[in-house]
């Protein structure tokens, strides 16, 4: 299993700001990944952040937009910048595990970012 | 690319009654996973069941099993003797099996399931 800390848990940023969202694995994992999940909506997946590499964006979601770090196996950063409400959701960070009968996607709590 | 449907955005029953959430999906791979997870008020996704796409056998976890059709690609979950803490958001997902290990989810719209005391 994996234990996701994913900090801040909420957050109220002005308009035309950034903010970084960090999350910290208890194992080492290959690859990480970047979700966004808008009120009342399902999860879409940002991006894949890959150790040692650029992150692996999806259909919709741009480098400048979302930048990612990714320094080491244990450790991510989403940053979202230049805020507008539009940006109002819940970001969250999770971690595959592949083990045949005990494959799972593990979850941060998220953080509720609220753009005003 | 891989598509998750899921067409109850709500659903309501009595404690104790049996719910069945629908889910189908549209993918090219071959090996893969499908998931339930369940999101309460807190927001933390909580894995429900998970079944094996090369595994014909439908999986069950206590009161939660599922209906898997591969060749129709459904993913059906029942819920037995339904339970007050079952309120929630329910989110069928699949998740890719790639060379680099498990790939990121792909998530159906979800379902709002409540249970009436």
């Amino acid at each position: 299993s994996a234990v996701i800390s994913q900090k801040p848990s909420r957050d109220i940023c002005q308009r035309g700001t950034s903010l970084t969202i960090q999350c910290q694995v208890d194992s080492q994992v290959t690859m990480m990944f970047w979700y966004r999940q808008q009120p009342g909506q399902s999860l879409t997946l940002i991006a894949t952040a890959n150790q040692g590499s650029e992150a692996t964006y999806e259909s919709g979601f741009v480098i400048d937009k979302f930048p990612i770090s990714r320094p080491n196996l244990t450790f991510s950063t989403l940053t979202v910048s230049n805020l507008s409400p539009e940006d109002s959701s819940i970001y969250l960070c999770s971690v595959g595990l592949q083990g045949g009968s005990r494959t799972e996607a593990f979850f941060g709590q998220g953080t509720r970012l609220t753009v005003v | 690319a891989q598509t998750v449907t899921q067409s109850q955005p709500e659903m309501s029953v009595q404690e104790a009654e049996t719910v069945t959430l629908s889910c189908t999906y549209d993918t090219s791979e071959n090996n893969y996973y499908l998931f339930w997870y369940k999101q309460p008020p807190s927001r933390q996704m909580i894995l429900v069941i998970r079944q094996e796409a090369y595994k014909q056998q439908n999986a069950t976890e206590n009161r939660f099993s599922v209906n898997f059709q591969k060749a129709a690609k459904s993913f059906s979950l029942k819920i037995s003797d339904s339970q007050l803490g079952d309120t929630a958001m329910y989110f069928c997902a699949f998740m890719k099996i790639g060379g680099g290990g498990a790939d990121g989810l792909t998530f159906g719209k979800g379902t709002h399931l409540i249970i009436q005391p």
